[in-house]
């Protein structure tokens, strides 16, 4: 079993939807998560940062955390075609470690 | 949010030659920064750990012979990728902790390196 799993998609939702992105991890030591945004052929972008349980709201983005259940989502509100990327959930340990990528999600908004 | 920078954005090299490829903490120390590779369509996938002043910690499956880091400074990191393949062709990105300790990782815009 990997430590990160996240269904790569693609996943192509019309302009004003609501998109609900998702990765289930194995490690209960993960204790930081973040999604990142990558365009194509430029580096990951931080969109969501969340240390432990719970909920964290950004405009149209809402991450939530469930280390119980080891599962994360993020949650994109009136999508728009701009949001087409790929989007990459990441964790990591306490302390200087690197982060441990799921696979990314490809999404597609279409107009 | 602390800065990363990485020199080359892109390179492209004849098979053999030996490609360098800089991370800089611009506003801040690292004393760890993580190399990554990312090919076409797939995810980030840890290269090493750059230990400054000590040596690298590569993953399982990295020869180290071949991608060669150094972190001379608090402030720099290089990989050096030996005598490149195409098969060597990816996207390398570094990434470093913020001065603020907090967990979160802030990456350099990546090189994509294309080897003839």
């Amino acid at each position: 079993q990997k430590e990160v799993e996240q269904d790569p998609g693609p996943l192509s939702v019309p302009e004003g939807a609501i998109v609900s992105l998702n990765c289930t991890y194995s490690n209960s030591a993960f204790q930081y998560f973040m999604w990142y945004r990558q365009y194509s052929r430029k580096g990951p972008e931080l969109l969501m940062y969340t240390y432990s349980s719970g909920n964290k709201e950004d405009g149209r983005f809402t991450a939530q955390v469930d280390k119980s259940s080891k599962y994360i989502s993020l949650f994109i509100r009136d999508s728009q075609p701009s949001d087409s990327a790929t989007y990459l959930c990441a964790m990591k340990r306490a302390g200087n470690t690197p982060l441990v990528f799921g696979k990314g999600t490809r999404l597609s908004v279409i107009a | 949010g602390a800065v990363v920078s990485q020199h080359p954005s892109r390179v492209i090299c004849k098979s053999g030659t030996s490609v360098k490829i800089e991370c800089r903490s611009l506003d801040f120390q690292a004393t760890t920064m993580f190399w990554y590779r990312q090919f076409p369509k797939q995810s980030l996938m840890l290269m090493a750990t750059s230990n400054e002043g000590s040596k690298a910690t590569y993953e399982q499956g990295v020869e180290k012979d071949k991608f060669l880091i150094n972190h001379a400074s608090l402030t720099l990191s290089t990989l050096t990728v030996a005598s490149a393949h195409p098969e060597d062709s990816s996207f390398y990105i570094c990434s470093a902790e913020g001065p603020d300790k907090s967990g979160e990782l802030f990456f350099g815009e990546g090189s994509r390196l294309t080897v003839l």
